[in-house]
C-alpha cells in the first residue's frame, strides 16, 4: 500500500491563481481531511469528508474549496491564492470510527 | 468542545537524557488522546494513543505516556534521548464518539551530543 499519497510537494503561487492539491488514499478509509500547519499553531482543520458525496468543514475553510467524487481522492482546490494561504498543507485519512488518522508527506505552499 | 495546550515549544536536552513533553487537555467527554511526531519535511506519524484502556500508554521508540485524569494531563517521556529523537511532537484529543482531531501547536525537541 502507498498510503496517503500528496502532490506537488512544493508549489509557488502568485496572487489570485488557482490551483488544486491531490490528496489519495489506497486503504478504503472513509474518512479524509485537510489541515494546514503554521509555526506555533499546530495543525488546523480546513475540510473533511466522511464518505464519497459528503464533505463539511472544519475550523479554518475559508478560501478553500473540497469535493469528494470517489473514496480515495480527496482534493483541496485554492480559488484565488492569498499570502495568508502560504504554509504546509497536509492530507490524513482513517477508518470511520477508529481515531488513529494516517497522514500524507505534505504539501509546502508559497504564494507571493 | 475539546482542546490541547502544549507546554514549551521549545524543549532542549542532552542526549541520554530524561524527556518530558507537556500535554494539558480540555473536553467535555472522556478524551482520545495522542502524541503524533514529525521529523524534518515529513508527515506526522503515530507514536502512541490512549483509548480508556490503561493509563500508562507504550508507544514506539521508547516514549511512552500516562494518561492523569486528575490533572487533565498526558505528558510524554523518554528515559533517555537519542539524537533521532530530535523533531517536533504534537499532542492531539478526539471526542470519543467526534470525528475532528485537535492538535495542540506543538513542542520541537532539540537532542544535543
Amino acid at each position: 500500500n502507498a498510503g496517503v499519497t500528496q502532490t506537488p510537494k512544493f508549489q509557488v503561487l502568485k496572487t489570485g491563481q488557482s490551483m488544486t492539491l491531490q490528496c489519495a488514499q489506497d486503504m478504503n478509509h472513509e474518512y479524509m481531511s485537510w489541515y494546514r500547519q503554521d509555526p506555533g499553531m499546530g495543525l488546523r482543520l480546513i475540510h473533511y469528508s466522511v464518505g464519497a458525496g459528503i464533505t463539511d468543514q472544519g475550523e479554518v475553510p475559508n478560501g478553500y474549496n473540497v469535493s469528494r467524487s470517489t473514496t480515495e481522492d480527496f482534493p483541496l482546490r485554492l480559488l484565488s491564492a492569498a499570502p495568508s494561504q502560504t504554509s504546509v498543507y497536509f492530507c490524513a485519512s482513517r477508518l470511520q470510527g477508529y481515531n488513529e488518522q494516517f497522514f500524507g508527506p505534505g504539501t509546502r505552499l508559497t504564494v507571493l | 468542545a475539546q482542546s490541547v495546550t502544549q507546554l514549551g515549544s521549545h524543549v532542549s536536552v542532552s542526549e541520554g537524557a530524561l524527556v518530558l513533553l507537556r500535554c494539558n487537555y480540555s473536553s467535555s467527554v472522556p478524551p482520545y488522546l495522542f502524541w503524533y511526531v514529525q521529523y524534518p519535511n515529513q508527515g506526522l506519524q503515530l507514536l502512541l494513543k490512549y483509548t480508556s484502556a490503561a493509563t500508562l500508554v507504550k508507544g514506539i521508540n521508547g516514549f511512552e505516556a500516562e494518561f492523569k485524569k486528575s490533572e487533565t494531563s498526558f505528558h510524554l517521556t523518554k528515559p533517555s534521548a537519542h539524537m533521532s529523537d530530535a523533531a517536533e511532537y504534537f499532542c492531539a484529543v478526539s471526542p470519543q464518539s467526534g470525528s475532528r482531531l485537535t492538535f495542540g501547536e506543538g513542542t520541537q525537541l532539540t537532542v544535543n551530543p
